[in-house]
């Protein structure tokens, strides 16, 4: 069965700190999506990064960065020099192909919260 | 150009009463899903209809949640008799389309379903 594991509740870190959000994922699927998305205290979904699971190269957005790894079915997300403005609960997802729906299945959520 | 819009934003209800949520999603987009945010299940997926076809209703919790789409466009979200278990954001999100390949989902801010 497919499944997203987020095992940080939550985090708090310092500003400029770097910060690094775990994700782990279970399907049986070898076709499939993963997606990060930061949820502000205004309540709306925001998406940040997608993936397919035949890429598994690395990337960069500004200071945030993406560690997708399937021999450990992790896919990481570190944010470089951290800011107030990063504070929020950020929600690793999956996506199988098999299913025809696409429906997003979500890890629990990290709340991070980053002080000044 | 406009985003997903749903309405109300906020609802307050008494238990055991019926509540509809309304989703406009972006004009265009065939596929509409409804997702349920509450804070013992997280992020969950509900229920996908894409263009005509039957929709996935494999995450609807029970018989008392319908929702239909009219007119390929704007879906309402049924809840009837409801009960307290059933206080949650309700997310809707659509795409353009299902098919064979992954469309980003949008998400609209929601509604705030609280059950007295």
């Amino acid at each position: 069965a497919q499944k997203v594991t987020q095992a940080q509740t939550e985090i708090s870190v310092v500003e400029k700190e770097d910060v690094t959000l775990d994700c782990v994922y279970e399907t049986r699927d070898t076709t499939y999506y993963l997606f990060w998305y930061k949820q502000p205290p205004s309540g709306e979904l925001v998406f940040l990064i997608r993936r397919n699971s035949f890429d598994e190269q690395n990337e960069i957005s500004g200071r945030y960065s993406w560690n997708f790894q399937k021999s450990t079915s992790s896919f990481n997300f570190t944010i470089t020099a951290s800011q107030v403005v990063d504070s929020a609960v950020y929600f690793c997802a999956l996506s199988e192909v098999g299913d025809s729906s696409y429906k997003l299945i979500f890890g629990s959520g990290t709340r991070l919260l980053v002080r000044p | 150009g406009a985003g997903v819009s749903q309405s109300p934003s906020n609802k307050v209800t008494e238990k055991g009463k019926d509540v509809e949520l309304r989703c406009d999603p972006i004009s265009g987009h065939t596929a509409l899903y409804w997702y349920r945010q509450s804070l013992g299940q997280g992020l969950e997926f509900l229920i996908y209809f894409q263009g005509n076809s039957a929709p996935d209703k494999s995450g609807l919790p029970s018989d008392r949640f319908s929702a239909e789409r009219t007119g390929g466009s704007v879906s309402t979200l049924t809840i009837q008799r409801t009960q307290q278990e059933d206080s949650a954001v309700y997310l809707c999100a659509s795409s353009s389309s299902g098919g064979s390949t992954y469309n980003e989902q949008f998400f609209g801010p929601g509604t705030r379903l609280t059950v007295l």
